[in-house]
């Protein structure tokens, strides 16, 4: 089965600095999607991107967080001057085109853990 | 505002036992509900959707609007079952946002 590939496993910043996760969602998808986990709390989601465009956030993609789909194969999550409550599990995931329907099976990435010290 | 709710933490069975892990909603609207399953070191994968109400890996999960709950439930727990376990909400025609509940982590002894 295809997957969606998140790198880097592991990515530890200093306060303040900018990171960048990327993700190559499946080759076919064209909904794309950043949830995050804090250590012991839910999964959360953050953005959803469909047509070179976010077609929703939720409050925790405020505006150090962006998105982008620089070469048609990656996607990418920035956040900038990151906090230390940013640290977390971030996954990437994508779905089937033209869906967006009851049976839509979200793919998600391994995650790539953010330490923010 | 929509919510799920897993109330257990953590649910330890014997190998063979029943399992129900159990997760409630809260949403006004028509929802789909589905269950995500994480192994040790994987990622999240789709385990069931409501709306196809089918049987994975002898899991079975009942949609019940009057007690808004969608309960994942197996007769005879197996070791490989161990996992952790997330309940999902999406609202109707809402795409991938999914609103995930705490997660259950099902550990199954031998």
């Amino acid at each position: 089965e295809p997957e969606v590939t998140q790198t880097p496993s592991h990515q530890v910043t200093q306060m303040g600095q900018e990171v960048i996760l990327r993700c190559v969602p499946i080759s076919n998808h064209l909904y794309f999607y950043w949830y995050r986990q804090i250590l012991g709390q839910k999964v959360e989601f953050l953005v959803s991107f469909y047509n070179n465009e976010i077609s929703e956030k939720s409050e925790i993609f405020d505006d150090r967080f962006s998105v982008e789909r620089p070469d048609g194969s990656n996607f990418t999550l920035k956040i900038r001057s990151t906090k230390l409550e940013d640290s977390a599990m971030y996954f990437c995931a994508s779905t089937s085109p033209g869906q967006g329907a009851v049976n839509e099976k979200l793919f998600f990435g391994s995650g790539t853990q953010l330490s923010v010290l | 505002a929509q919510r799920v709710t897993q109330p257990e933490k953590l649910l330890s069975v014997f190998k063979g036992a029943p399992v129900e892990l159990k997760c409630n909603y809260s949403y006004s609207g028509s929802p789909e509900l589905f269950w995500y399953v994480q192994y040790s070191r994987q990622r999240l994968q789709l385990l069931l959707r409501h709306i196809s109400r089918e049987s994975i890996k002898g899991f079975t999960a009942d949609l019940n609007k009057g007690e808004t709950s969608f309960h994942l439930k197996k007769p005879f727990a197996q070791e490989e079952d161990s996992a952790m376990y997330y309940c999902a909400l999406r609202r109707h025609n809402q795409g991938g946002k999914l609103i995930f509940g705490q997660g259950t982590e099902l550990s199954v002894k031998p």
